[in-house]
């Protein structure tokens, strides 16, 4: 099976502007979570759709949106770019969506790395 | 806030030496993974060990859980130079979705 995929990999942008990062997961998994890395915040957890509804939400500021569609491919957001939004944005793909009870695990894709100047 | 620390920061071995890093966490969970992230790139799934098991064996990793310290740790045995990445551990708890701690820098020298 092909693994996660996201595009683009890299983006350059400036304050202010909007952004819109794609990802398509492994064939089958219908949960979608999306994870901002920075070097001073590490990973940190943005959102999870399944089944095109959001399920979780991680500590963001709504300027962070995101969509799932009937292909479990999910889009997401970022409105009003600020420079602290220089990350590496990884989405991870699973079967299930977080249920605090079965175990299971999440596949990555690479990343995109956005750049807000 | 942060549930799974590593400890250490960074670490720097020989090839050939084994590795071993360690992540504590805060609250009670019911599974905790292990993952690797070569530089600047996605994660790869290493292992998963839940809450009712002590230790796990992966080809040359080792995984060990005590739930009465809350930490875990991580065994690479015989390091190779590709071993070279970050390594973080994530927790899944009740009513918190995965949770990654800050990750091990690990390096392995020729």
């Amino acid at each position: 099976k092909a693994g996660v995929t996201q595009t683009p990999r890299y983006l350059i942008k400036t304050r202010g502007q909007q952004v819109t990062l794609s990802c398509s997961p492994i064939s089958g998994h219908r949960s979608v979570s999306w994870y901002q890395q920075t070097p001073g915040q590490g990973l940190q957890f943005l959102f999870e759709y399944f089944s095109e509804t959001q399920r979780n939400k991680g500590n963001f500021p709504g300027r962070f949106s995101g969509r799932q569609f009937s292909n479990s491919r999910s889009e997401m957001n970022v409105s009003t770019l600020e420079l602290g939004d220089s990350a590496l944005y990884l989405c991870a793909s699973s079967v299930e969506a977080w249920s605090g009870r079965a175990p299971r695990t999440q596949y990555f894709g690479p990343g995109t790395r956005l750049l807000v100047l | 806030s942060q549930q799974g620390e590593e400890d250490p920061q960074a670490l720097s071995i020989q090839e050939g030496e084994n590795a071993t890093m360690n992540c504590s966490y805060k609250t009670s969970i019911n599974n905790l993974q292990w993952y690797r992230q070569n530089s600047g790139r996605g994660l790869v799934h290493l292992i998963l060990i839940r809450s009712n098991e002590r230790e796990k064996h992966s080809g040359r990793l080792r995984v060990t859980l005590d739930t009465s310290k809350k930490s875990s740790s991580l065994l690479i045995t015989a390091s190779r130079a590709a071993d070279t990445a970050s390594y973080f551990c994530a927790t899944d708890a009740p009513g918190q979705n995965f949770v990654f701690g800050p990750g091990t820098r690990l390096s392995v020298l020729p």
